[in-house]
């Protein structure tokens, strides 16, 4: 059973702060990693995806990847309040048709 | 240009009875995938559909099935409801390019409970 663990939280950082977000998957012939936000009744949104190990920065977010420790992470910079939400980490072993495993994801409060 | 969409937005069922939730993916996408999110969880894989036919399967009962059609748009069906089947249903599509940047867009879901 392939399995993606998202272990720590809840997270609450004050405004301004670096939140960390992590995550490990199961399965080595993992390809694709994807972030999602999802806020309080609502759908999933797409905020960032890495393939290859390394960095990937958009904006005020940094997805890092290590595919020798089977670990992926969010860094969200410069925290906001509106950064407050649910956060899933999603693995996907063989390319962005194929069947996405989430995380039970990480709530993450950005205090004022 | 229109996202994905699904309908209907809430429903609620009693114990047995049959439902079919509806979904129409975002334009120019080709591929239908059905997801169930239980409170407090991640989204957990049902089913995808590609060109009409159920591409790959998640660990599911045969009470789910589906269905896509000519124009892409897609049905869940659950058969004899049961209580533990209330939860958040989301339909994501995607563009069977294989290309790994063709990342799968949700829909705003259905949310059944069963009672």
């Amino acid at each position: 059973q392939k399995e993606v663990e998202q272990n720590s939280g809840p997270l609450s950082v004050p405004e301004g702060a670096i939140a960390s977000l992590n995550c490990t998957y199961s399965d080595r012939g993992s390809q694709s990693f994807f972030w999602y936000r999802q806020y309080s009744g609502k759908s999933p949104e797409l905020i960032m995806f890495i393939f290859s190990n390394g960095d990937k920065q958009d904006g005020r977010f940094t997805a890092q990847l290590n595919k020798a420790s089977q670990y992926v992470s969010l860094l969200i910079r410069d925290s906001q309040p509106s950064d407050s939400a649910t956060y899933l980490c999603a693995v996907n072993e063989r390319g962005a048709n194929s069947k996405l495993t989430f995380g039970k994801g990480i709530t993450l409060s950005v205090r004022p | 240009d229109a996202g994905v969409t699904q309908s209907p937005t809430h429903l609620i069922k009693t114990r047995g009875q049959q439902v079919t939730l509806r979904c129409s993916p975002k334009s120019g996408h080709d591929t239908v995938s059905w997801y169930q999110q239980a409170l407090g969880q991640g989204p957990q894989f049902i089913f995808q559909y590609y060109e009409e036919e159920e591409r790959q399967r998640g660990n599911f009962p045969d009470r789910f099935s589906g269905h896509q059609f000519p124009n892409y748009s897609s049905e869940l069906n659950v058969n004899a409801l049961l209580l533990g089947d209330s939860a958040l249903y989301l339909c994501a599509s995607s563009l069977n390019s294989g290309a790994l940047n063709s990342p799968l867009h949700f829909g705003n879901g259905t949310r059944l409970t069963v009672t």
